[in-house]
């Protein structure tokens, strides 16, 4: 079953924040955030670990609350780089250890001048 | 980047005609999936690979199947195109302890 997010999309004016959330109904065992731009390939952005482990990208934020199998991607200062649909991709506790990633439906940020 | 190939970028095959994308990568990963991405849905693991001759079913499985008889390749088939299965395919590849999945450019293929 594909992780919820939310919102679907997102209108923001360059430097303004916003917050994409990700929910799944199974336990985790990490969170994988990803950023794809219009016409390519989605490009990693972090990885939040149960446990408390985060690895990526040193100016993107995410939380992970491991009891409510919630994530959330904090963008601040947004810059018109940070246009792209986000994807965050689940990987249960359930799923064995391949690192098979379940997808949500993305939410489409775009930024203005 | 991670050299990750697919081929071919674009196609147009008719209903019922078998289609084979494939998948090549340069940086040794053990582990190869094949994603659909269709407006509405995200991406959605059709099959994946931990292994030579390893594979396993993703959740949109039905209608394909795949090979990976060397660690480069991962091949993905539609034995009997249809519409349906009208997507944009990604494929991406990581290494053990890796976390990181990198992405292939992804094949536009068009079933008519």
């Amino acid at each position: 079953q594909q992780p919820v997010q939310s919102p679907q999309a997102v209108i923001l004016r360059e430097g303004e924040d916003a917050v994409i959330n990700c929910s799944s109904s199974k336990a985790l065992y990490s969170v994988h955030w990803y950023r794809q731009k219009h016409g390519e390939a989605p490009v990693f952005l972090m990885i939040l670990l149960k446990g408390g482990e985060q690895k990526g990208h040193e100016k993107i934020s995410a939380s992970f609350n491991e009891k409510k199998q919630q994530s959330s991607l904090y963008l601040t200062a947004s810059q018109l780089s940070y246009s792209g649909t986000y994807f965050c991709g689940t990987e249960t506790i359930s799923g064995g250890s391949n690192y098979k990633l379940t997808f949500g439906k993305g939410t489409l940020l775009t930024v203005n001048p | 980047d991670a050299g990750i190939t697919q081929s071919p970028r674009h196609k147009v095959t008719e209903t019922g005609t078998p289609v084979t994308l494939r998948c090549h990568q340069t940086e040794n990963h053990r582990y190869m999936y094949w994603y659909r991405q269709d407006p509405g849905h995200g991406l959605r693991l059709i099959h994946y690979s931990y292994g030579v001759k390893d594979t396993d079913k993703g959740e949109v499985s039905d209608g394909y199947s795949v090979s990976r008889s060397k660690t480069e390749d991962f091949l993905l088939t539609l034995e009997s195109a249809t519409s349906s299965q009208t997507s944009v395919y990604f494929c991406a590849s990581t290494g053990t302890n890796s976390y990181e999945q990198y992405f292939g450019p992804g094949t536009r293929l068009t079933v008519t």
